[in-house]
């Protein structure tokens, strides 16, 4: 029973590139939330998604974030035109619901801007 | 505005030295509490939720408790292998986790 995946695990860009992050959730979840871990601080939340619907994206940079689940595939965390700050670790999270039900982590993927 | 603190920021004890960890928070309407364990370079990893004051869970040489303003993770006779950083999150309802900063434990043999 696979948990929650995440590729890469490391990515390195020079700054002005565009990174892309991919999480397949666990099976049979269908609600997965992204979550930047930059050093010395703690998990700070980004987005949450189900299936085609973005539900709250209240933690998201307005500029140059975005993300998405599709019906088929996995989620994706978009940055455009990375600077230095968005060195971070990225972590996925998935659930098989809202409420009570914990989220569970994936590896995280390393981002590194040079 | 929701706020989780945890203390001590480093805790290093010898193995077999029982002891505990703080997780203050704030929030309007709790709805669950859960503690994590994170190893350097890798994702966190479940331990517990609570949901109500008075609430306990144990898991091997943890155990976690809640109250109306805290909760606590208790250690006992740690072993060099409990080494990591645990974090302890709270979420109100139809909102996003909220993650404290976490203690670093550090158990030595």
């Amino acid at each position: 029973n696979a948990g929650v995946m995440q590729n890469p695990r490391h990515l390195v860009r020079r700054r002005g590139q565009e990174a892309r992050l991919r999480c397949s959730p666990m099976k049979g979840h269908s609600h997965v939330y992204w979550y930047r871990q930059l050093p010395e601080e703690g998990l700070k939340f980004m987005v949450y998604l189900q299936k085609e619907n973005i539900i709250d994206e209240s933690g998201m940079p307005k500029e140059r974030f975005s993300a998405e689940f599709p019906k088929e595939g996995p989620s994706i965390l978009r940055i455009q035109q990375v600077v230095r700050g968005d060195s971070a670790a990225y972590f996925c999270a998935s659930s098989p619901s809202t409420g009570e039900n914990e989220q569970f982590f994936g590896p995280g993927t390393r981002l590194t801007v040079l | 505005e929701d706020q989780v603190t945890q203390s001590p920021e480093a805790l290093r004890l010898q193995e077999g030295e029982s002891s505990s960890l703080n997780c203050s928070y704030t929030v309007s309407g709790l709805r669950g509490l859960f503690w994590y364990r994170q190893d350097p370079g890798k994702g966190p990893e479940f331990l517990f939720t609570l949901y109500s004051a008075g609430e306990e869970k144990e898991k091997e040489r943890l155990k976690a408790t809640l109250t109306k303003k805290e909760s606590f993770l208790h250690i006992t006779a740690p072993k060099p292998e409990d080494s990591a950083t645990y974090l302890c999150a709270v979420q109100a309802r139809n909102t996003p986790l909220v993650f404290g900063k976490g203690t670093r434990l550090s158990v030595i043999a």
